[in-house]
């Protein structure tokens, strides 16, 4: 059955580094579309980022661009999240989700989130 | 981009139908048919009930039902039960590559 397991989230100071991690089971993770979804506490969920099947596409919500990556490593089934300059308005349950739809359509299966807390 | 727009909550006796709203723009919900619908419990990851506006994945209920009509999408929860008792939120795409989800919405049976 499909996986999906973060692991990395900790607490940070601001102005800090994280690196955020997805382990991927039970499906051919090199032939779907990943995503980054963040909720912090009490509140709604936030689209992160997305990385296309083959790593050529990356994008990612305005209020992260330039100090959150999106990576993948098809040959470990695995997805990233390298955080750099940690904000405390980064602090959340990170979850990583699949998209069966190419990048442009939906969140079929989620991990069980991984929480960073950014204080200092 | 602006989160969508959701009922803070909306409540309903078992056996009634609920419907939640879910309104954005012509940049988003109007100019897409790619709204999903997920279901949150308590420290619980997201689950997808919705996809597609309408499309309901393996497993979920004919209970749940999508639609959308101009920059409007909405979900009804037919024959209401005690476990539907949680929070739910839309999201839209938004054209390159980027999505916005709705404000979320708790679902409260009386």
């Amino acid at each position: 059955q499909v996986q999906l397991v973060e692991s990395g989230g900790g607490v940070v100071q601001p102005g800090r580094s994280l690196r955020l991690s997805c382990a991927a089971s039970g499906f051919t993770f090199s032939s779907y579309a990943m995503h980054w979804v963040r909720q912090a506490p009490g509140k709604g969920l936030e689209w992160v980022a997305v990385i296309s099947y083959n790593e050529n596409k990356k994008y990612y919500t305005d209020s992260v661009k330039g100090r959150l990556t999106i990576s993948r490593d098809n040959s470990k089934n695995t997805l990233y999240l390298q955080m750099n300059s940690l904000r405390t308005e980064d602090t959340a349950v990170y979850y990583c989700a699949r998209d069966p739809h190419g990048g442009y359509g939906f969140f079929d299966y989620w991990g069980q989130g991984t929480l960073v807390t950014v204080s200092s | 981009q602006s989160a969508l727009t959701q009922p803070r909550s909306v409540s309903g006796s078992p056996g009634q139908s609920v419907t939640i709203s879910c309104t954005g723009t012509s940049s988003d919900v109007g100019g897409y048919d790619y709204v999903s619908w997920y279901q949150q419990h308590p420290g619980k990851a997201p689950r997808l009930i919705i996809y597609d506006v309408s499309k309901r994945p393996s497993g979920v209920p004919d209970r749940f039902s999508g639609s959308k009509s101009g920059n409007t999408a909405s979900l009804t929860i037919s024959g209401l039960q005690a476990e539907d008792e949680t929070d739910y939120y839309c999201c839209s795409y938004a054209g390159s590559y980027s999505y916005v989800f709705g404000t979320g919405t708790e679902v409260i049976v009386l």
